[in-house]
């Protein structure tokens, strides 16, 4: 696609209740990254997907947060056992192996009630 | 591990006139990225300037401009002739430039918020 596209917009949810945030990147980005931005801070590095590469999954905060990615393709973020300090916005990126210019999508806001 | 500060959380330019934003890190690295990112009230982060630790010379995009001083671990962003437009949170942000463990990390400062009042 165009651009680095992210589902859903928006995201409330009870507390304890699982979700799945989903990215898409930018065709042909090898490089997928998850990003937390709580409000009024700036972004937190969560996880890290290079091609078929073990993923860097130092940045997750605790196990329940966990990512998936399917070779070079779309990603999904999922949150177990949701707590009220999970809601933020959720930033996925992508980029090239090459260059390390990083795209971002538009973000999931996530609201745990 | 490497630390971004801005120290202005919140800064207003009237149109046409000329603002600085203001950032400053910290590392041990001799070569690394610096970033300037804005983020306008639809989320979406958009790049607006890259600097590479390596060149002395600052980087320009249009109107967009950097103050790159490397000993002083700063890197400021000036925008001339502000637009409504430019109204967003922007950030600093840092990389490093190796391949290695957690090299393709962005580090984030905490944001300025920057209003441009007609």
């Amino acid at each position: 696609g165009a651009g680095v596209s992210q589902s859903p917009s928006n995201k409330v949810t009870e507390k304890g209740k699982d979700v799945e945030l989903r990215c898409d990147p930018i065709s042909g980005h090898t490089a997928l990254y998850w990003y937390r931005q709580r409000l009024g801070q700036g972004l937190e590095f969560l996880i890290y997907f290079q091609g078929n590469s073990a993923p860097d999954k130092s940045g997750l905060p605790s196990d329940r947060f966990s990512a998936e990615r399917t070779g070079e393709s779309v990603s999904t973020l999922t949150i177990q056992r949701t707590q009220q300090e999970d809601s933020a916005v959720y930033l996925c990126a992508s980029s090239t192996s090459v260059v390390n210019i990083q795209y971002f999508g538009a973000g999931t806001r996530l609201s745990v009630l | 591990a490497q630390t971004v500060t801005q120290s202005q959380p919140e800064m207003s330019v009237q149109e046409a006139e000329t603002v600085t934003l203001s950032c400053t890190y910290d590392t041990s690295e001799s070569n690394y990225y610096l970033f300037w990112y804005k983020q306008p009230p639809s989320r979406q982060m958009i790049l607006v300037i890259r600097q590479e630790a390596y060149k002395q010379q600052n980087a320009t995009e249009n109107r967009f401009s950097v103050n790159f001083q490397k000993a002083a671990k700063s890197f400021s962003l000036k925008i001339s002739d502000s637009q409504l437009g430019d109204t967003a949170m922007y950030f600093c942000a840092f990389m490093m430039a190796y391949s290695g463990a957690g090299s393709y990390q962005l580090t984030f400062g905490k944001g300025t918020k920057l209003s441009v009042i007609p």
